[in-house]
């Protein structure tokens, strides 16, 4: 079972790039999202969607663009890379729509790093 | 400031030693989960709490969510190397939007 699967696991960007991140789950789980985890910060809520063709932005949305075309993947586009967004990017999803006793499900992380 | 507040942000602790970490809020959860995070991977669910004052046990991990459900807390008992880790505490204030506190690492040495 491969659960959440996140690409690239690494990535050095230089400022102005853009790229994709991308998220794929084989639990058919409607609800999917994007998180930071920067240092003495936690996790910060980037966007979420509850299904496909629907999302909507969360704590910290600015930079990012996100789709969902299928269930099944939630990439997380980067469209002009600055040093702030230098981060530990993690994708989540839960079968529940209505979170708080839902389990969410992360994948292994990506380490992105603007120059 | 965090919405979930997490204390100790660090703790280093023997083998053997009990511990406790809390997570606080000035805002009312209708429940709160908490995440055992390894280096390099992501958050697993531990356990969540639906009820105020509600104690729940998964071995030697004991969480409780307060009376008001503004915050928990999660002690351990006789703590092992195998515990250590990035606990997180998340919680949902409005609908479809989980938010995590910034967590409490944990180092047990043999």
């Amino acid at each position: 079972n491969a659960g959440v699967t996140q690409t690239p696991k690494f990535q050095v960007l230089k400022t102005g790039q853009s790229m994709t991140l991308q998220c794929a789950q084989d639990m058919n789980h409607e609800y999917m999202s994007w998180y930071r985890q920067d240092p003495g910060m936690g996790l910060r809520l980037i966007h979420y969607s509850v299904g496909a063709g629907i999302t909507d932005q969360g704590e910290v949305p600015n930079g990012y663009n996100v789709s969902r075309s299928t269930t099944e993947d939630f990439p997380l586009r980067l469209l002009s890379a600055a040093p702030s967004q230098t981060s530990v990017y993690f994708c989540a999803s839960s079968l529940n729509r209505g979170l708080g006793t839902g389990e969410l499900f992360f994948g292994e992380g990506s380490r992105l790093t603007v120059l | 400031t965090q919405l979930l507040e997490q204390s100790p942000q660090f703790l280093s602790i023997q083998e053997g030693e009990n511990l406790t970490v809390y997570c606080n809020s000035s805002s009312v959860f209708s429940s709160l989960q908490w995440y055992r995070q390894e280096p390099g991977e992501g958050p697993v669910l531990l356990v969540t709490v639906v009820t105020g004052g509600e104690v729940k046990k998964l071995k030697r991990l004991t969480f409780q969510f307060g009376d008001a459900r503004k915050d928990s807390s999660l002690h351990i008992t006789a703590a092992q190397p195998g515990d250590t880790g990035l606990y997180l505490c998340a919680g949902v204030p409005n609908n479809n939007d989980m938010r995590f506190g910034a967590g409490t690492r944990l180092t047990v040495k043999p």
